[in-house]
């Protein structure tokens, strides 16, 4: 089984509707992280939990919002959804003791 | 302003040649140096990191150099083999235990 799962895999939506994108880990990990891919862009930072208490933004938070449900979840949400935000997520956890970070599979969202 | 920056989109090499891609940061307060490999859909995996006590560490075919005077580092592949034709990013850990990306280079391994 997969350390870190994201659901849905893929999404297709329409301007102004609420979307969540959800992350569950396995791995145990205290820190939590939400990235966007643009192609040609790489990966950007969205959110960032330290733990279930914590939440720091990142490099793009705007238009987005997180919530850390458990030690094992961190779901992502936007609000009212716009066509630039159109790309591919990826939720990754680390630990603070050897800092390794690890990706989940992604989800692909379109908004049409 | 982007603080990883990979200025190779694309690299094309020959089977069992070297691949060197490159990679350059700005900010000297990074900590920790990653590369990770990516195919498409899929997420990005863990190939090689490097402290930045260090200037070289080695896992088989992959080694990674850092020259912290020029705020420089390296990840070279030998021999190159068709199955490491992928997206590479280079990362570099702050603090916050956050990975700034660089936009990637795709390389090509050609038999």
């Amino acid at each position: 089984d997969a350390d870190v799962t994201q659901t849905p895999r893929n999404r297709i939506t329409k301007t102004g509707k609420r979307i969540m994108l959800e992350c569950s880990q396995t791995k145990g990990h205290d820190r939590m992280y939400w990235y966007r891919q643009d192609p040609g862009l790489g990966l950007r930072l969205i959110y960032y939990s330290f733990d279930v208490k914590d939440i720091n933004k990142g490099e793009i938070s705007d238009g987005y919002s997180v919530s850390r449900q458990a030690q094992a979840k961190f779901s992502l949400s936007l609000e009212s959804a716009i066509p630039n935000q159109t790309a591919l997520y990826f939720c990754a956890t680390s630990d603070w003791t050897s800092g390794g970070t690890f990706f989940g599979p992604g989800t692909r969202l379109t908004v049409l | 302003d982007q603080q990883v920056k990979q200025n190779s989109p694309s690299l094309s090499v020959q089977e069992g040649r070297i691949s060197i891609l490159n990679c350059d940061y700005t900010n000297s307060m990074f900590d920790y140096f990653l590369w990770y490999k990516k195919y498409p859909a899929e997420g990005p995996t863990f190939l090689i990191s490097i402290s930045s006590i260090k200037d070289k560490n080695e896992d088989g075919r992959f080694t990674v150099f850092l020259n912290k005077s020029a705020k420089h580092l390296s990840l070279h592949i030998v021999p190159s083999q068709p199955g490491d034709s992928a997206v590479y990013f280079c990362a570099a850990r702050d603090s916050g235990y956050a990975l700034n990306f660089g936009k990637g280079t795709s390389l090509l391994v050609t038999p």
